[in-house]
């Protein structure tokens, strides 16, 4: 099983439309999650932090479930710009310090 | 404030030649750490750097090797290429907890 697990999509919807993404993370001990958005051939870009109250920042709203290990974002009024790579990151302290970990990603594409 | 930058944006080397990759932090960060992304993948980590040390690696081979300098600047080194070393190279530098990444460097091995 791997430690963050995303489901790749795509999600097709129509402008405007509302999305949620979850992702799963294995590790109980995690401690910070975030959520990154990449562009096509581009480097990540940190998108927001998520909170265990749970956090909005315009359109973008996220959640923390501890207790079934999942972070959700939900993205309200979607853009055309809203397309791109989603990622999930979940953060745990190891021996060796501070690991995050990345899903895979899951891919949004909003359309007309 | 100048965000992470990496040299050079794109790098072709044939098969078994040795190819290095620079990435400087932003200003006050002192961790660095390096990521593999290759064509349709998650991004993989390969090494941390912090304070001049080598703090933990990833599942790589040890071809894959590196260092960071006083400055905290950090370089990548890959030996002995393999054409599945094509990939995005990431750098990103820490903050409390979240990462900021550079625009990457793209290695194709021919």
């Amino acid at each position: 099983r791997k430690e963050v697990e995303q489901d790749p999509g795509p999600f097709n919807v129509p402008e405007g439309a509302t999305v949620a993404f979850n992702c799963t993370y294995s590790n109980s001990a995690s401690q910070s999650f975030f959520w990154y958005r990449q562009d096509c051939r581009k480097e990540p870009k940190l998108l927001m932090s998520v909170y265990s109250s749970g956090n909005e920042d315009g359109r973008f709203t996220a959640q923390l479930n501890r207790a079934s290990q999942y972070i959700s974002l939900l993205i309200r009024d979607s853009k055309l710009s809203d397309s791109a790579t989603y990622l999930c990151v979940a953060v745990g302290v190891t021996g060796g310090g501070n690991k995050l970990t990345f899903g895979t990603g899951t891919q949004l594409k909003v359309e007309l | 404030e100048a965000g992470v930058t990496q040299s050079p944006t794109h790098l072709i080397k044939t098969r078994g030649q040795q190819a290095t990759l620079r990435c400087s932090p932003i200003s006050g960060h002192t961790s660095v750490y390096w990521y593999q992304q290759a064509l349709g993948l998650g991004l993989q980590f390969l090494l941390w750097y912090d304070e001049g040390e080598e703090r933990n690696r990833g599942n790589f081979p040890p071809r894959f090797s590196g260092r960071q300098f006083p400055n905290y600047s950090s370089e990548l080194n890959v030996n002995a290429l393999e054409l599945e070393d094509s990939a995005l190279y990431l750098c990103a530098s820490t903050g409390a907890y979240e990462q900021y990444f550079g625009p990457g460097t793209r290695l194709t091995v021919t």
